[in-house]
């Protein structure tokens, strides 16, 4: 099994470009995130949905909007990329739902190295 | 809302004991995460306690929670040069139960 796969991983781009981050999960889970980690910031939330239809804002949105196409997929999208912008960005998923033994274990991606000029 | 908050660094020497701490602000977490990170690579989920309890214990590693004062820590006994990697502590958000917000990552280094 793949897990959880990103697309492109490494990515550079001119102020004011737009660009979309892809990720794909092959684990039928239902909650799908979207993590920017930056040093010394650590990981931070921009987006998830807990289910197929449904998107929510994390600690840090502003400049992304988020797509969820259907269970598999979830992808973030920068309308016009600014270099504050410049990190390295996760996609995560989960089984999302409480009980049944669930621990809220995140499988991650390999990550999309951004660089904006 | 909700943080947890962790030291950015710890060095060790190889064998002894590292325990990396972390605090967090959302008492009503009903799950606590240790993930390791390797260079370039993503977060892998090393261990995990649940609110209720107050240590869990596997193999060489061990969680203890204080639910009092928000703290968590992990306790890798006999550090070995493989455990050199980026710890991130992480809670699971009582607001959502798919909110899983991470701390800053402490970075363990292990010196011969």
């Amino acid at each position: 099994n793949a897990g959880v796969t990103q697309t492109p991983k490494f990515q550079v781009l001119k102020t004011g470009q737009s660009m979309t981050l892809q990720c794909a999960q092959d684990m039928n889970h239902n909650s799908m995130y979207w993590y920017r980690q930056d040093p010394g910031m650590g990981l931070r939330l921009i987006y998830y949905s807990a289910s197929e239809g449904t998107t929510d804002k994390g600690e840090v949105p502003n400049g992304y909007n988020v797509s969820r196409l259907n269970k598999r997929e979830f992808s973030l999208r920068l309308e016009s990329a600014a270099p504050s912008q410049t990190s390295v960005y996760f996609c995560a998923s989960s089984e999302g739902r409480e009980g049944g033994g669930n621990t809220g274990e995140l499988f991650f991606g390999e990550g999309s190295r951004l660089t904006v000029l | 809302g909700e943080d947890v908050e962790q030291s950015l660094f710890l060095s060790v020497r190889e064998g002894d004991s590292s325990v990396i701490n972390c605090t967090y602000t959302d008492s009503s977490s009903t799950y606590l995460y240790w993930y390791k990170q390797e260079p370039g690579a993503g977060l892998q989920l090393l261990t995990y306690i649940f609110s209720n309890m107050d240590m869990k214990q596997d193999q060489r590693l061990t969680v203890l929670l204080n639910k009092k004062d928000k703290h968590l820590s992990l306790r890798i006994a006999d550090t070995q040069t493989g455990d050199s990697a980026i710890y991130f502590c992480a809670e699971r958000a009582h607001s959502s139960a798919s909110k899983i917000i991470f701390g800053s990552g402490t970075r363990l280094s292990i010196r011969p």
